[in-house]
């Protein structure tokens, strides 16, 4: 299996504009995860899924966030609209039902100017 | 509040000698604790975990030390390497609860192993 696979890498906008930010899970997963990493906070959970239905939202920040997961295989979390305090790597992460250890894709690194 | 503390911020060993990495939790109610290693640019790895009804678990170079009475866990590199160079994070989870699969992190000690 190729992993958790994240895209983009990389996001620079600029403030005001919508960011989409996109996670494949490890297939056969149950379970995904997107988390924040700040200097600040350090790595946060913001949201987390099983068989595709929201959890616990607890940890997102303001409405400005969202995330969802239409299938097993996909799930987005959208910033709208973005602000500079934003700014930060963002992970997702997945594990399987009988199973602790999350696996977590290479990040996304937002920058908004 | 941080409910996962790593106190040190960073680390310097020379290779060959030991590196132990701190952790300290204040939720009694933990009960699997994690450490996962970063590099640059990548997403955090799973190293190694321990359940709290052990107080030791053992993975080749690697051991994690879990005091429940201190709250408190270690990780033991031995001996360390220059690429176990990377940032350490600590995690855990109550595992009991509705949000059993959440991971409470801290914020991760950089470690530097020299030649």
């Amino acid at each position: 299996d190729a992993g958790v696979i994240q895209s983009p890498r990389h996001e620079v906008t600029e403030m005001g504009q919508e960011v989409t930010l996109r996670c494949k899970p490890i297939s056969g997963h149950d379970y995904l995860f997107w988390y924040r990493q700040t200097m600040m906070r350090g790595l946060e959970l913001l949201i987390y899924f099983n068989n595709n239905v929201p959890i616990d939202d607890s940890g997102m920040p303001e409405d400005r966030f969202s995330a969802k997961m239409p299938n097993a295989s996909f799930s987005t979390l959208k910033i709208q609209p973005s602000e500079p305090r934003d700014s930060a790597v963002y992970f997702c992460a997945s594990s399987s039902l009988t199973g602790y250890i999350q696996y977590f894709g290479a990040g996304t690194r937002l920058s908004v100017l | 509040d941080q409910q996962v503390k790593q106190n040190s911020p960073s680390l310097s060993v020379q290779e060959g000698r030991i590196s132990i990495l701190n952790c300290d939790y204040t939720n009694s109610m933990f009960d699997y604790f994690l450490w996962y290693k970063k590099y640059p640019a990548e997403g955090p790895t799973f190293l190694i975990s321990i359940s709290s009804i052990k107080d030791k678990n053992e993975d080749g170079r690697f051991t994690v030390f879990l005091n429940k009475s201190a709250k408190h866990l270690s990780l033991h590199i031995v001996p360390s390497q220059p690429g176990d160079s990377a940032v350490y994070f600590c995690a855990a989870s109550e595992l009991s609860s509705n949000s059993g699969y959440a991971l409470n992190f801290g914020k991760g000690t950089s470690l530097l192993v020299t030649p």
